[in-house]
């Protein structure tokens, strides 16, 4: 069986502060990864998507990068947060020629 | 851009009536209609999808409706029950076999009251 896991569940972070997120995807080869962004209140954003190692698609920055160094790993980082960073950031993973997403339980991330 | 509409941002039943939520979109392409559910602080996970092929699909106590020509698709949960009470997303794609396209709605927050 597959499992997406996300670390950390939860950070505080300040302002201007660096940021990494990361995801690992287990049981499953050759994945599509993303990374999604909830604000407050509820809207889905899509920010990034792999399909392969070394290769990250952006739909929308919000000056985030993506990275996939391994087949079952995907990070998202910052070297700088803003205030406007803050939500809940989510993890999927999708097989290949199959729309449906299974999603990670998510990092809640607050910059003050 | 094409857009994915969801009319109700919030609803609001009474245990064991039915509730429905619509949502419409602007790609007349449009092909896989899914639906994801998003409990309380919890990440989302997918409840059921429709394909253009076809009009209604049932699982359970959940049912999907798709109008084309309206392009509109509506997912109706009958004999409600509290552990319903969640944001409910609908999406659309017109990408087969493809899930890097899917259009989002903003989310329909559903609380059913016991």
């Amino acid at each position: 069986a597959q499992t997406i896991h996300q670390w950390p569940v939860a950070e505080i972070k300040a302002v201007g502060s660096p940021l990494s997120l990361g995801c690992t995807i287990k049981g499953k080869s050759s994945p599509n990864l993303y990374w999604y962004w909830q604000a407050t209140g509820g809207t889905l954003q899509q920010l990034f998507y792999s399909i392969t190692v070394g290769q990250v698609e952006s739909v929308v920055q919000l000056n985030l990068s993506a990275s996939r160094p391994k087949d079952d790993q995907f990070i998202l980082s910052t070297e700088k947060l803003l205030l406007s960073h803050s939500g809940f950031y989510l993890c999927a993973w999708g097989r290949i020629s199959n729309e449906r997403l299974f999603f990670g339980h998510g990092t809640k991330l607050s910059v003050l | 851009g094409e857009k994915v509409e969801q009319h109700e941002s919030t609803l609001s039943v009474r245990e064991g009536d039915s509730a429905v939520i619509n949502c419409t979109y602007t790609d007349t392409a449009s092909s896989y209609f899914p639906w994801y559910k998003q409990e309380a602080g919890k990440s989302l996970h997918f409840v059921i999808d429709i394909r253009s092929n076809v009009d209604r699909k049932q699982s359970q106590r959940l049912i999907v409706l798709l109008d084309k020509k309206a392009k509109r698709f509506s997912l109706h949960i009958t004999a409600t029950q509290p552990e319903d009470s969640a944001i409910y997303f609908c999406a659309a794609s017109n990408r087969v076999g493809d899930n890097s396209k899917l259009i989002w709605g903003l989310g329909t927050s559903l609380v059913v009251n016991p």
